[in-house]
């Protein structure tokens, strides 16, 4: 039982390269998230979607973009990383009784 | 505006106290509610969830939580704490279904619990 798996676990990034966090599940949700969190701070939505080619932005969309072009993936790309960026990003899918499912995280850190 | 309140920052329990931990929410309607645990370096475990019915709630490793509609809120218990206890406790709620809600859920900045043995 995978569930929701997350790459890398960590990384480092210079300002402004760019990377993508992937995000894979094995339970055919059709919904899922990015979230970022920061000390103190919970848990904040990046992006979501409801299906493969589906994706809509949440609180805090600005510097990343989504792509969901099957059920199972939902990369997350950073473009132009920035030093406000540094945060543990998780990604989650949700069952229709909408619990939802998290992966491990991806620790990132922008210098 | 919809939120989710968790007023304690940290609660501080010994191993085999009895421990509550808070969580009030201001939704419109009958709204789902979830408990989730973060343990260090983890993802968020879901605990349990309300959906209607019985007041008390029974979840996983032997937590409940309590809906008390009159006062909107939805307080996670344990009637005997362990040490393993120790981790970061979410409460969220999801409002309602309707025209761009599309099932996000309301998350607490979350209370990091410590069970001391």
């Amino acid at each position: 039982n995978a569930g929701v798996t997350q790459t890398p676990k960590f990384r480092i990034l210079k300002i402004g390269q760019s990377m993508t966090l992937q995000c894979t599940q094995d339970m055919n949700h059709n919904y899922m998230y990015w979230y970022r969190q920061d000390p103190g701070m919970g848990l904040k939505l990046i992006y979501y979607s409801v299906g493969a080619g589906i994706t809509d932005k949440g609180e805090v969309p600005n510097g990343y973009n989504v792509s969901r072009s099957t059920t199972e993936d939902f990369p997350l790309r950073l473009e132009l990383a920035a030093p406000s960026q540094t945060s543990v990003y998780f990604c989650a899918s949700s069952d229709p009784q909408d619990i939802q499912y998290f992966g491990a995280g991806t620790r990132l850190s922008v210098l | 505006a919809q939120s989710v309140a968790q007023p304690e920052d940290q609660v501080n329990v010994a191993e085999g106290n009895p421990l509550t931990v808070k969580c009030t929410y201001s939704v419109s309607g009958n709204p789902y509610l979830f408990w989730y645990v973060q343990y260090p370096n983890r993802g968020l475990q879901f605990l349990l969830k309300y959906i209607t019915g019985d007041n008390l709630v029974k979840g996983s490793y032997g937590f409940e939580a309590e809906f008390n509609k009159s006062q909107t809120s939805f307080h996670l218990k344990k009637p005997s704490a362990l040490v393993s206890d120790s981790a970061l406790y979410f409460c969220a709620v999801r409002p309602p279904i309707n025209a761009g809600n599309n099932r996000k859920l309301i998350w607490g900045l979350g209370t990091s619990l410590a069970v001391n043995p």
